[in-house]
């Protein structure tokens, strides 16, 4: 069965670092998305990503952040300068066509800690 | 905005026995996507029921079904049989049909299959 591939599945950064999560959509999908999850909370929205640009953000998704398809076949995540609060489960997502009834396909996630 | 409340954060049931998972949500949609999505400790999301709003037929999948009450916003879900592969999170989420393709869900309840 397809599957949504993310790398690295956890990930140590220091304040103030770059960091590039990745991830493999499934290959005819469309439409790709990153939610977080902080610990002990909600799964939430960061942003969706449709024909090389973004289709929807949330309010979390700041200057901070970015996305990007670089080579048709990895989306990638982007935090510039990382904050303590940014340390959280980052979770791709990608379906074939918008606004699915049949709910996305999630990875598996990546931990990222920032210390 | 649209809200979603799962109000146990965490259940246990033995095997063999049924166990019932509430959701409720808070929208002024009329038309929208409920979903249920199982997170074990793999930490993958997995999609296990789904249910589209203008149906009232309630979804079933094998041993996972819904109480999907629309004037009363809630959608729970219940699991015959429970196995202990069961043992997960379990999410609740919220789709709006039309102009967004966020998911909006819900803090999760922690489900232990005891043998």
């Amino acid at each position: 069965e397809p599957e949504v591939t993310q790398t690295p599945s956890h990930q140590v950064t220091q304040m103030g670092q770059e960091v590039i999560l990745r991830c493999v959509p499934i290959s005819n999908h469309l439409y790709f998305y990153w939610y977080r999850q902080i610990l002990g909370q909600k799964v939430e929205f960061l942003v969706s990503f449709y024909n090389n640009e973004i289709s929807e953000k949330s309010e979390i998704f700041d200057d901070q952040f970015s996305v990007e398809r670089p080579d048709g076949s990895n989306f990638t995540l982007k935090i510039r300068s990382t904050k303590l609060e940014d340390s959280a489960m980052y979770f791709c997502a990608s379906s074939f066509q918008r606004e699915t009834g049949t709910g996305y396909t999630f990875g598996s996630g990546t931990r990222l800690t920032v210390v | 905005a649209q809200t979603v409340t799962q109000s146990q954060p965490e259940m246990s049931v033995q095997e063999a026995e049924t166990v019932t998972l509430s959701c409720t949500y808070d929208t002024s949609e009329s038309n929208y996507y409920l979903f249920w999505y199982k997170q074990p400790p793999s930490r993958q999301m997995i999609l296990v029921i789904r249910q589209e709003a203008y149906k009232q037929q309630n979804a079933t999948e094998n041993r996972f079904s819904v109480n999907f009450q629309k004037a009363a916003k809630s959608f729970s879900l219940k699991i015959s049989d429970s196995q202990l592969g069961d043992t997960a999170m379990y999410f609740c989420a919220f789709m709006k049909q039309g102009g967004s393709e966020k998911l909006v869900f819900g803090k999760g309840t922690k489900l232990t299959v005891n043998p």
